[in-house]
């Protein structure tokens, strides 16, 4: 069975300090991992795929197969990174479906 | 609105009656789900389908029931014998390869007065 823990409910830090979102996943495959985002009012949306290795609104998230986890980063945060995050695993075969992590509810403060 | 069109957006239902949550989609994805979110639960599978014709039971799909008569549609019936129904809906398309990680419809808020 696969699994994705986001160990944090709730992160608040101040406008200008690093961010680290944790996310950890079991998993007996090749994982694919996701970061999705929802900003208030908006829809779910795409953050960052493992595969693609990207930065995207300055966060970057890299996948550590000896821990299990691929951790978002930001080494800056900015007040319109407020949102709720969510780490997502992705099964392979030809029932491909995503886990979703509870999600980390994300406040940077002024 | 994203090539992904849920509706109704708010939704109200009386214990006892079925209600069936619309999603629509023109992005030519093969893929599409069903998840339920409920704070501090994150997302949940319903069901899913991979082609048309064709779905799976999710995590949680007691008391819901699907259908995927078309490669654009694919409702999700809220059955009576789902205990807990009040939540909000979200349904999702991909193109069921990896890697490439799912587009999301803006949801059904779904109240059980």
């Amino acid at each position: 069975a696969q699994r994705v823990t986001q160990p944090e409910k709730l992160l608040s830090v101040f406008k200008g300090a690093p961010v680290e979102l944790k996310c950890n996943y079991s998993y007996s495959g090749s994982p694919e991992l996701f970061w999705y985002v929802q900003y208030s009012r908006q829809r779910l949306q795409l953050l960052l795929r493992h595969i693609s290795r990207e930065s995207i609104k300055g966060f970057t998230a890299d996948l550590n197969k000896g821990e299990t986890s691929f951790h978002l980063k930001k080494p800056f945060a900015q007040e319109e990174d407020s949102a709720m995050y969510y780490c997502a695993l992705g099964s392979g075969g030809s029932n491909y479906k995503l886990t979703f992590g509870k999600g980390t509810l994300l406040t940077v403060n002024p | 609105d994203g090539g992904i069109t849920q509706s109704p957006k708010y939704l109200f239902r009386k214990e006892g009656q079925n209600v069936t949550l619309s999603c629509e989609q023109n992005l030519n994805h093969d893929a599409m789900y069903w998840y339920r979110q409920d704070p501090g639960q994150g997302l949940r599978l319903i069901y899913y389908s991979q082609i048309v014709n064709d779905f799976q039971k999710g995590d949680i799909a007691e008391g819901y029931s699907v259908s995927r008569e078309k490669k654009e549609s694919f409702p999700l019936t809220v059955t009576s014998a789902q205990k807990n129904p009040t939540a909000f809906y979200l349904c999702a398309t991909g193109t069921g390869g990896s890697g490439y990680g799912y587009t999301f419809g803006s949801g059904t808020r779904l109240t059980v007065v």
